[in-house]
């Protein structure tokens, strides 16, 4: 069964680092395209990130040059580096992967990120 | 980056009914879109992907239709179980962008 479960989260004052790890079963994070989505309270899902080979990489504007995507094949884990947070950053972080045909399947229960001082 | 909406932003609906969610899209995206539900408190869940494949498990009365910049999502025989937010995604170019949701509330 492919599986993937968010770490992570927590409270984290504006301008924090914290870094969110999606570990994964039954696929390869290394051959497969890893998304990051996020849903602020009360509001809908927001594509963040992907990670394609370890090599490709894509953001949104909304969070280019401050989040940093990156795979450890190892651990067959991928992770969401965020720096300089900002409090319009709290958000439920989902992991899920990319798959054929360009769906997103499965995600993981997610993990809250707050950013409050 | 592409701009997805949807209407209506929610609607009510009985057991049985029939509903129909419409997403559009700024500029065409051929067949790329994908369709997710959510309930509260959940991830969310893919539907329908390439606008019109049904993923497997999700049942038949779940239906996608477009190409181009309409979609439509419709649900036949609406089920207890349906009533949730429904999300079109674009997955054409990136950054890949979602719909703003719409909720499907009990009449």
């Amino acid at each position: 069964e492919v599986q993937l479960v968010e770490t992570g989260g927590g409270l984290i004052q504006p301008g924090g680092s914290l870094r969110l790890s999606c570990a994964a079963s039954g696929l390869s994070v290394s051959s497969n395209y890893m998304t990051w989505v996020r849903q602020a309270p009360g509001r809908g899902l927001e594509w963040v990130s992907l990670i394609y080979g370890g090599i490709t990489t894509n953001y949104a504007d909304s969070v280019r040059g401050r989040f940093t995507v990156s795979i450890d094949i190892s651990n067959n884990t991928f992770y969401l580096q965020m720096n300089n947070l900002r409090v319009d950053d709290t958000a439920v972080y989902y992991c899920t992967r990319e798959m054929a045909a360009r769906r997103l399947d499965p995600w993981g229960p997610g993990t809250l990120v707050t950013v409050s001082s | 980056d592409i701009q997805m909406t949807q209407s209506p932003s929610s609607v009510s609906a009985s057991v049985g009914d029939r509903v129909t969610i419409t997403c559009r899209a700024s500029q065409g995206v051929n067949t790329w879109v994908a369709w997710y539900q959510q309930k509260p408190g959940k991830a969310p869940k893919l539907l329908i992907y390439a606008a019109y494949s049904l993923q497997n498990g999700v049942p038949s009365r779940f239906s996608g239709r477009g190409s181009g910049t309409d979609f439509t999502l419709t649900i036949n025989n609406l089920q207890p179980e349906d009533f949730a937010t429904y999300y079109c995604q674009q997955a054409h170019s990136f950054p890949r962008t979602f719909g703003p949701g719409t909720k499907v509330h009990i009449k």
